[in-house]
Order: C-alpha cells, then structure tokens, then sequence
C-alpha cells in the first residue's frame, strides 16, 4: 500500500518570502499522480498542482513549483513570494495511475502553513 | 469548471436521528464521487467510493449499514448517517471524480454536529 508522510506539522514564513512544504511517498509502482491540495479555513479543498510521475520536468503553477524526485521519493512545494492568503493546511496526496485504483487518493498529514505580515 | 456542491452545509441533529448529506457535481457527469470524513486538525479519511448505478465500496472499519450511500444519478450522492451519535460529530466531504481516471474535485463539506 502507498504511504505519503509529511513531517513538517506547523510551517511559518514572512510575507513575500519563499517557503517550502516536505513531503515523501512510498509506492511500488513506476505510473502515479502527485499532488499538492492547499485547505484554507473554509475547508474547501483546492488543488493547487499536480505531477505526472512520467515527467521528469518539475510542474509549476505561477508562484507553486514542485521539486519532484523519483528516485528518492519526495515531492516539495515551493511557495514563492507568500502572501496572506497563502495561509492554510497543505495536503500532499498520492495517486496511481491504474485504473483499477479507481482514482483513490491517499493522503499526508498535513502541514499547517502560516503566513506572517 | 468542474464545481461540486454540497448540502447542506452544516447541520445539527439530535443522537439517534438520521441525516443525509447531498453532493453534486454542477458543471459535468461523475461516474464515481468519494466520500471522507474530517476530524479536526487531521487529515481527510476516505470513507467510501460512489459509483453511479453500484453499491459503494466501503474502506475497512467503516460501518455501511451506518454511512448509507447512494449514487442514483451521475450527478448526485447521498451520505445518509443512520441513528447518528455524537462520535458521528465531524467535516464530512464528498469529491467527484472528472472522466475516467480523472483528477478529484471536492465539494465545500458539510460540518454534523451530533447532540
């Protein structure tokens, strides 16, 4: 079974610097989907990227950019020039790309992120 | 695109009455939604897996006589928490898969408080 581990619980970062989120996966398969879900106090889940393991090149989404490395099995997140409404708990999830998975997403832990003026 | 809804979005109800949680996918069809459970500061606990016109797939330790869960259109699952109990208190969250092996979307949640 795929197993995703975030190790940082709190994470804080000043206004407008670069912050990076941990997250580590354990899988047997060579074909998966990796993503970041940031979940701000509202609680609505918002996908903030998303990696194809396939490829190499690493997926970047304005100021998000993931350091994906497939051999160690970690997927950062970099949140550059952080503001405000960055503030929020960031999910690493995991995916397989077999369609017998049926599209389960198994998730980390967590990692509260807290932006300070 | 890509919007889920749910409803309602909070509830409260009194031990031993049951509740029922509505999701749906606004702007596409989903074959399959996804249902989890959130305690506070933790992370999200898949529940079951919805397929439209099927019974749901359970995870191991969920009871499904308890978490009722109906998916009778492509656009729509119902949570029903039978006889609910305060334990049954949580941010439960429903997501609907887009096309097939498609990413998840989530609906905003709906917090039950059981008293």
């Amino acid at each position: 079974a795929q197993t995703v581990t975030q190790s940082q619980p709190e994470m804080s970062v000043q206004e407008a610097e670069t912050v990076t989120l941990s997250c580590t996966y354990d899988t047997s398969e060579s074909d998966y989907y990796l993503f970041w879900y940031k979940q701000p106090p509202s609680r609505q889940m918002i996908l903030v990227i998303r990696q194809e393991a396939y490829k190499q090149q690493n997926a970047t989404e304005n100021r998000f950019s993931v350091n994906f490395q497939k051999a160690a099995k970690s997927f950062s997140l970099k949140i550059s020039d952080s503001q405000l409404g960055d503030a929020a708990m960031y999910f690493c999830a995991y995916r397989s790309a077999r369609e017998t998975s049926g599209s389960r997403l198994t998730f980390g832990e967590g990692t509260q992120l807290t932006v300070n003026p | 695109g890509a919007v889920v809804s749910q409803h309602p979005s909070r509830v409260i109800c009194k031990s031993g009455t049951s509740v029922k949680i509505e999701c749906r996918s606004l702007d596409f069809q989903a074959t399959t939604m996804f249902w989890y459970r959130q305690f506070p500061k933790q992370s999200l606990m898949l529940m079951a897996t919805s397929n439209e016109g099927s019974k749901a797939t359970y995870e191991q330790g969920v009871e499904k006589d308890k978490f009722l869960i109906n998916h009778a259109s492509l656009t729509l699952s119902t949570l029903t928490v039978t006889s609910a109990h305060p334990e049954d208190s949580s941010f439960y969250i429903c997501s609907a898969r887009v096309g097939r092996g498609g990413d998840q979307y989530f609906g905003p949640g709906t917090r039950l408080t059981v008293t």
